[in-house]
């Protein structure tokens, strides 16, 4: 079946633009996790949703990140007014009842 | 503060030699330690759950919570093993998000 699908791939944007970034998990997985993975370390955690609720973003760097998952399936990771810093790949997670997560392909944004 | 480090970024072996990539952490409660491998131009994916306590790919870790280390061992390391191995931390009573160590590429020579 089809796995995690991460869109897009790649993003380059200028700083200060804002950036969208889209998660469609595995269909029927409850729990949806947000990981941001700078180069040459490991992801670091951002924020969980448990179907549409968001139950833990403290992760998020800075109050110019945003998550929702409105309908409880796919998400969407907002970057306002981006950052070089913010330049890293994104990874979206899924799991069902388990702790057994899926991951993404990821999105690699770049910040000019 | 939870933490889980790999204090090797890269480890090089020839083909046919053991392997122990490091792995240690530091957590106060009862945690859930797990082997993630990425593959040249793949996705993160689960190797092994310490809760398993399964062989996979001819791979083992087992969990010493007195030096708080899960190491990952393999006994003949294979070209194919060639990858970025993380070692990750998760919490029962937080939704099950991950805490990450800094990975290790291991490259395995023929």
């Amino acid at each position: 079946g089809a796995g995690v699908s991460q869109s897009p791939r790649y993003k380059v944007a200028k700083r200060g633009q804002d950036v969208a970034l889209r998660c469609d998990p595995i269909s029927g997985h409850v729990s949806l996790f947000w990981y941001q993975q700078a180069l040459g370390q490991g992801p670091e955690f951002l924020t969980y949703f448990q179907n549409e609720a968001q139950l833990d973003k403290s992760g998020l760097p800075s109050d110019r990140f945003f998550a929702e998952r409105p309908e409880g399936s796919v998400s969407t990771l907002k970057i306002q007014r981006t950052q070089q810093e913010d330049s890293a790949v994104y990874l979206c997670a899924s799991s069902s009842a388990g702790l057994k997560q899926f991951f993404g392909p990821g999105t690699r944004l770049t910040v000019l | 503060a939870q933490r889980v480090t790999q204090p090797e970024k890269l480890l090089s072996v020839f083909k046919g030699a053991p392997v122990e990539l490091k792995c240690n952490y530091s957590y106060s409660g009862s945690p859930e330690l797990f082997w993630y491998v990425q593959y040249s131009r793949q996705r993160l994916q689960l190797l092994l759950r310490h809760i398993s306590r399964e062989s996979i790919k001819g791979f083992t870790a087992d969990l010493n919570k007195g030096e708080t280390s899960f190491h990952l061992k393999k006994p003949f390391a294979q070209e194919e093993d060639s990858a970025m191995y993380y070692c990750a931390l998760s919490f029962y009573n937080q939704g099950g998000k991950l805490i990450f160590g800094q990975g290790t590429e291991l490259s395995v020579k023929p």
